[in-house]
């Protein structure tokens, strides 16, 4: 267990729907950072959080979006959703808005299947 | 921006054999490099970095890697390879921007296969 808490594990919705991923960081942690790994693009940045506000975007759509709240849980809101949104979405997190030494520590991810 | 590169979609190695996992670099400055493993169902787990220092820099599960700055390559190594080491290989490089903010960028992964 990394410490990083990810939820769901698995989500099964349609085309159309909305959807909210959740993430707890490691016990410490003030930074959270958002992937998506698909198949074909490999692991892309989302965006990132420091102690609820956001430090970054990367290649996030603008039908996602994402919040970090004071408990410094995360969620990702996946919205109007497409087949191409399948795919697993990762949560990492750190202690400051750098990388650690030892990298990020990774959550084990929310598998997304939109059909 | 920062990239890695990972060539090979798969390599396929006998258990007991050596492997090599490769990666190339392109950055601007000293690269900061790190590789993860990802096994099914799970997260990416750190496996080792290179800031500065040594060339050859050692990590976890008996993996290894050599940093060749003439090269712009930075290749995961294991003397004997064994079938639990097949999973998912990430090569990833800091990205920095002048804001100070950092993020990690991932190459798009090689597949290890380890037979018995």
């Amino acid at each position: 267990d990394s410490g990083v808490t990810q939820t769901p594990k698995h989500l099964i919705t349609a085309t159309g729907q909305r959807v909210t991923l959740r993430c707890s960081p490691r016990s410490g942690d003030l930074s959270v950072y958002w992937y998506q790994q698909s198949l074909d693009q490999g692991l892309q940045f989302l965006i990132q959080y420091y102690n609820g506000e956001e430090r970054a975007k990367g290649n996030i759509l603008e039908r996602f979006s994402a919040q970090q709240f004071p408990d410094l849980h995360s969620e990702l809101n996946l919205s109007s959703l497409e087949l191409g949104d399948s795919a697993l979405y990762f949560c990492a997190s750190s202690v400051l808005p750098t990388i650690p030494v030892y990298g990020y520590t990774f959550g084990s991810g929310t598998r997304l299947t939109v059909v | 921006a920062q990239s890695v590169a990972q060539p090979e979609d798969q390599v396929n190695v006998a258990e007991g054999n050596p492997l090599t996992v490769k990666c190339t670099y392109s950055v601007s400055g000293n690269p900061y490099l790190f590789w993860y493993v990802q096994y099914p169902n799970r997260g990416l787990q750190f496996l080792l970095k290179y800031i500065t220092g040594d060339n050859l820099v050692k990590g976890s599960y008996g993996f290894e890697a050599e940093f060749n700055k003439s090269q712009t390559s930075f290749h995961l190594k294991k003397p004997s390879a064994l079938v639990s080491d097949s999973a998912l290989y990430f090569c990833a490089v800091r990205d920095r921007k002048n804001t100070g903010f950092q993020k990690l960028v991932f190459g798009t992964g090689t597949r290890l296969l380890v037979s018995p």
